[in-house]
């Protein structure tokens, strides 16, 4: 059973950067047929995709959040990971590490199917001095 | 891009069918079959129930179908329980990228 487990510090200093780790396990994070992404849920409020990674390091990310968003992947730890710089109250949320399958492939690369079947349980970040 | 466009909130009495739609555009949801709804239940992380436009994973109801027209996407609840009640997001395929997707602001259903 595939498991996505989310970890990082819980309050971020406002202009620092947040950091989060999403760990998989029951599932290789190296395998050709998944995306890997972050969700982020500010309280009270809707869901938000920050960006996903593939296996490869082929990072795509939201326009809105693109010059503060970094998302790599250690394939040796089984993990991805999400840097968010520069942040603000408005940055406080529950963030969640996802799957995404792939479907077709051509060339080595497999495209997404733009759904998420696996979620973590998110973790809460509070941006606050 | 902008979020997709739900209504708050819906309401309905166990053993009704409910209809949640999702609005966005040409450059979204009208462009691609690639809508996907979550249900998510308070504190709990949302779990996927339609993909695909009307495409349903394992172990979903079937009293949860999906459809699509124009740029308008659509789920519906058949056979309402109290164990529905819960917020919806929709999702689609935002197009520009290679993975780029815009969520719906959700829509809160009560099971009355």
């Amino acid at each position: 059973q595939l498991q996505l487990q989310e970890s990082g510090p819980g309050l971020v200093k406002p202009s620092e950067t947040l950091s989060l780790t999403c760990t998989v396990s029951g599932g290789s994070i190296s395998s050709s047929s998944y995306y890997w992404g972050w969700i982020r849920q500010p309280p009270g409020k809707g869901l938000e995709w920050i960006g996903s990674i593939y296996y490869s390091g082929s990072t795509y990310y939201n326009p809105s959040l693109k010059s503060r968003v970094t998302i790599s992947v250690d394939t040796s730890k089984n993990q991805f990971s999400l840097k968010l710089s520069s942040v603000t109250a408005a940055d406080t949320a529950v963030y969640y590490c996802a799957r995404s399958e792939s479907g077709y492939c051509t060339g080595g690369v497999c495209y997404p199917l733009y759904y998420f079947d696996y979620w973590g349980q998110g973790t809460l970040v509070t941006v606050s001095s | 891009q902008s979020a997709l466009t739900q209504p708050a909130s819906v309401s309905g009495s166990p053993g009704q069918s409910i209809t949640i739609s999702c609005t966005g555009t040409s450059s979204d949801v009208g462009s691609y079959n690639l809508v996907s709804w979550y249900q998510q239940h308070p504190g709990k992380a949302p779990k996927l129930m339609i993909y695909e436009v009307s495409k349903r994973p394992s172990g979903v109801s079937n009293r949860f179908s999906g459809s699509k027209s124009g740029n308008t996407a659509s789920l519906t609840i058949s056979g309402l329980q109290a164990e529905d009640e819960a917020d919806y997001y929709c999702c689609s395929y935002a197009g520009s990228s290679t993975f780029n997707v815009v969520f719906g602001g959700g829509t809160k259903l009560t099971v009355l």
